[in-house]
Order: C-alpha cells, then structure tokens, then sequence
C-alpha cells in the first residue's frame, strides 16, 4: 500500500479482554516501531522491530504487552487481560533505514477499556 | 523530570503573524532532534530531523534550528491549514532506538 496501515482503527474492549491490533507497513520497510499515545500527550515508545528481529522492547509497559513480526512485514501488538490504563491510542511507524529518520506513521488504533 | 520540555502548549496566531514554537531538551548526548506535525485523528507526520548545534532546515513556512539546549520551529505568515499539533521528539545516544516526545503545541491559525 501507499502508507502505514492500521486496523481496526477503533476498539471497545471490556476490561480483562485480549486484544490484538495489526500493522502494515509500508512494503519493504525495514524497520517498525510501536508506540502509545494517551489523550493530550506526546507518543510513549513501546518496541522496535528490524525485519523479523525485535531488538529493542524496553517501551513495553507490562508482560501482558507482547509484539510480533515473525515474517519481517506485518507485525501484531496484542494485550492481554485488558485494563482500563491501557485505553489510548497505539500508533505504528515503519521506516526504510536502520533508525527513525523520516519514519511513516499509521493513523493508528484509538483502544478504549471499558 | 521531562526531557523533552514544549512550549507553548497552545498557541493561537492570526493568519501572516509569525511565530516560534519551543523545544528544550535534557538529554546526555543527543543522537538527533525531530519535528512532527500531528492534526487530529492522524498519525504524526514527518517534518525535520537536525544532529548538531547551528543547523537548521526549511519547509515551506516552516524553519527548525538547533542549539545544544533546545530547538525553534519558527512560522513565517502561518496559514489556517497550518493549524495542527506540533511534535518534538529526540534521540539518546544511549537509549538506542527510541525517540523521547514532548507533549506537543497545539497550534490555531484563524484568517
């Protein structure tokens, strides 16, 4: 596609739910990261994948907060047993180099806990 | 304590006033200085990326300079589509990957 893909764009879970959120980057990016973006605040780094690799997860707030790109594409943030602090939107960049120069991000998926 | 440090929050300007929007940093070694553009229900959109002190970049009506210590983006005769939230986000040395955002400054641009 022409850009980052997110979907859904929107999601209602009720608190203790699994989620899953998926990403598709921009065809041949390199590199993908996850971040999370609370209501009125700057977006809060979560992971970095380099193709298949995910080198860096040091953003991940929990263990219930897992991320995967086992084919070095898509990549898949799932959360586990949902609260209602995890409600905010979770965005998706992927980018061409090694870094985040010029990275494309997703509209993103706006995760409400109910 | 922030390191990234925004300012104004908010900023309301009649269409051709300009301005600047601040950022200030504290980061030990600072690997790269960005600048987004973020209007709502959007993902951020790229503007700048500045490595060292003295540099500065131009888009359109819209210029970033660095120092050691903070960074401007300076709007020359601001237009209303240029009405958005303005990113700053910066890069360690040390902490790899990650970029370390502010909070943003909201800006309304009316004619």
């Amino acid at each position: 596609g022409a850009g980052v893909s997110q979907s859904p764009r929107y999601k209602v879970a009720k608190r203790g739910q699994d989620v899953a959120l998926r990403c598709d980057p921009i065809s041949g990016h390199v590199s993908l990261f996850w971040y999370q973006q609370a209501l009125g605040q700057g977006p809060e780094f979560l992971t970095y994948f380099q193709n298949e690799a995910q080198l860096d997860k040091s953003g991940l707030p929990s263990d219930r907060f897992f991320a995967e790109r086992p084919e070095g594409s898509v990549s898949t943030l799932k959360i586990q047993r949902t609260q209602q602090e995890d409600s905010a939107v979770y965005l998706c960049a992927s980018s061409s180099l090694g870094g985040q120069t010029e990275a494309f991000f997703g509209q993103g998926t706006r995760l409400t806990v109910v | 304590e922030d390191q990234v440090t925004q300012s104004p929050e908010a900023l309301r300007l009649q269409e051709g006033e300009s301005s600047s929007l601040n950022c200030s940093y504290t980061v030990s070694g600072l690997r790269g200085l960005f600048w987004y553009r973020q209007d709502p229900g959007k993902g951020p959109e790229f503007l700048f990326t500045l490595y060292s002190a003295g540099e500065e970049k131009e888009k359109e009506r819209l210029k970033a300079t660095l120092t050691k210590k903070e960074s401007f983006l300076h709007i020359t005769a601001p237009k209303p589509e240029d009405s958005a939230t303005y990113l700053c986000a910066v890069q360690e040395y040390q902490a790899g990957t990650a970029l370390i955002f502010g909070k943003g400054t909201t800006l309304s641009v009316s004619s």
